[in-house]
């Protein structure tokens, strides 16, 4: 099963951005697609977007479309989410997730970003 | 968009007892391919969410045979026949028909 590692915690200025890592291990880059997910505190869980690593075509959610970038290294096999223009209400753990197809598996331990002046 | 509602938002159960969760789609989720991407995940305090069940029915490696889903279209169904404590957490179901989405999550407690 593939494994994900994340990077670590960060603590950002609103209006800052931030870029979090999620690198792979275990199985065939190419095949797989990557979503991100996020957990506000004491919250639910928040599909953020979907990134083939195929092709790099991405799919964002509605409510981050603008603010939201999605990419791969395919030499560190590592996938990357960028959010920019932050507000205190991004404040969570945001996950990375992957699978063949339709079928997400595996998760990343998490990264938990915070937003405060 | 695809909206996922989960019955109960919380469940207290006693050990032994069984257990079950409801998700409804706003939508059928039946993929153009002829499968259903409906998902179950349990996310235990701390921890990441951690898949149980893919495609309706088909269980992950590794997990127990008293947990089971079922269901079809737009109404699917987790089941755990015999709660335990290693059972407790927050169960989500996340369907990957159209792009995803998760349900608001049912927490599961010991009574």
């Amino acid at each position: 099963q593939v494994q994900l590692v994340q990077s670590g915690a960060e603590t950002k200025k609103p209006g800052a951005s931030v870029k979090v890592s999620c690198k792979t291990s275990g199985y065939t880059f190419a095949d797989y697609g990557f979503i991100w997910v996020r957990q506000a505190p004491g919250q639910g869980l928040e599909w953020l977007g979907w990134i083939s690593a195929k092709n790099d075509y991405t799919k964002y959610a509605d409510d981050v479309q603008g603010r939201l970038l999605m990419t791969t290294d395919k030499v560190t096999i590592t996938a990357y989410l960028e959010l920019r223009s932050l507000r205190s209400d991004d404040t969570a753990v945001y996950y990375c997730a992957a699978g063949v197809g339709a079928n997400i598996e595996s998760w990343g331990q998490g990264t938990l970003v915070t937003v405060s002046s | 968009d695809v909206f996922l509602t989960q019955s109960p938002l919380s469940l207290s159960v006693t050990l032994g007892q069984p257990a079950s969760i409801s998700c409804r789609s706003s939508q059928r989720l039946v993929h153009t391919d002829g499968n259903t991407y409906l998902s179950w995940f349990l996310q235990r305090p701390g921890q990441s969410p951690r898949r149980l069940i893919y495609r309706v029915s088909r269980r992950d490696s590794g997990v127990s045979d008293r947990i089971s889903g079922s269901g079809s279209d737009t109404d699917f169904t987790l089941h755990i026949s015999r709660v335990e404590a290693e059972d407790v957490g927050v169960y989500y179901c996340l369907q990957a028909t159209e792009w995803y989405s998760f349900g608001q999550g049912t927490k599961l407690e010991i009574k």
